[in-house]
């Protein structure tokens, strides 16, 4: 079983829709990261949340991390065609270690 | 606004050849990192790299892959001899803080075809 599980694997919607994806963690997150990649390209940095029950927003993404810390989620409010891309949760999973996993990602595609 | 840098963006290898991927990271950085994803999967670590030495690697780096810092400013990833499943995108990252501390800044990746 994967150590991260995003959920869903993928979405459609239509532009003007929100939506939400989750990061699931067996373990305590020691750092919880959203990133954006577009295919074939690298990945782009949306937020960091270290402390349970923080949440943080940029723009029109809101993402929070819960109070056991073993689950995040992100937020896209009045989706757009510019939010379609890959998102990935990534996490440091034991504390003071420099292995950094990434989630299975969800594929976004946003319907003009 | 500094970045990292990786060269070269897409290499075509025969099988058994060594390859050398590089990186630069963001000068003021110390922890670095290689990454790998093959097509439609999941991004994988492969090792992580601080002081000089590795600080952690994953059951995927197993004795084919290599990584140095051969001076004060790039980071290579050398695979020794090139397996049909090596074929993938291979992304450098760098942070200032450990990992857990602070974000990772990518690379673009480099792709790497093993025929």
């Amino acid at each position: 079983s994967q150590e991260l599980e995003q959920s869903p694997q993928s979405l459609i919607v239509q532009e003007g829709k929100n939506l939400t994806i989750n990061c699931t963690s067996s373990k305590t997150l020691y750092g919880l990261y959203w990133y954006k990649q577009k295919y074939g390209e690298g990945l782009i940095f949306l937020m960091m949340l270290q402390k349970g029950g923080e949440e943080k927003s940029h723009e029109k993404i809101t993402a929070k991390l819960d109070e056991k810390k073993q689950q995040s989620s992100l937020h896209i409010t009045a989706s757009q065609p510019s939010h379609a891309g890959i998102y990935l949760c990534g996490a440091v999973l034991t504390s003071g270690t420099y292995k950094y996993i990434f989630g299975t990602g969800t594929r976004l595609k946003v319907l003009a | 606004e500094p970045e990292v840098t990786q060269t070269p963006s897409h290499q075509v290898t025969q099988m058994g050849q060594e390859v050398i991927l590089r990186c630069v990271p963001i000068s003021n950085h110390l922890y670095f990192y290689w990454y790998r994803q093959i097509l439609g999967q999941k991004v994988e670590f492969l090792v992580s790299f601080y002081n000089n030495e590795i600080s952690e690697k994953s059951e995927i780096f197993d004795d084919q892959f290599s990584v140095e810092r051969p001076d004060g400013s790039n980071f290579t990833l050398k695979i020794r001899s090139t397996k049909l499943e090596d074929s993938a995108m291979y992304f450098c990252a760098s942070s200032a803080g450990g990992a857990g501390t602070g974000e990772l800044f990518f690379g673009e990746g480099s792709r790497l075809t093993v025929l």
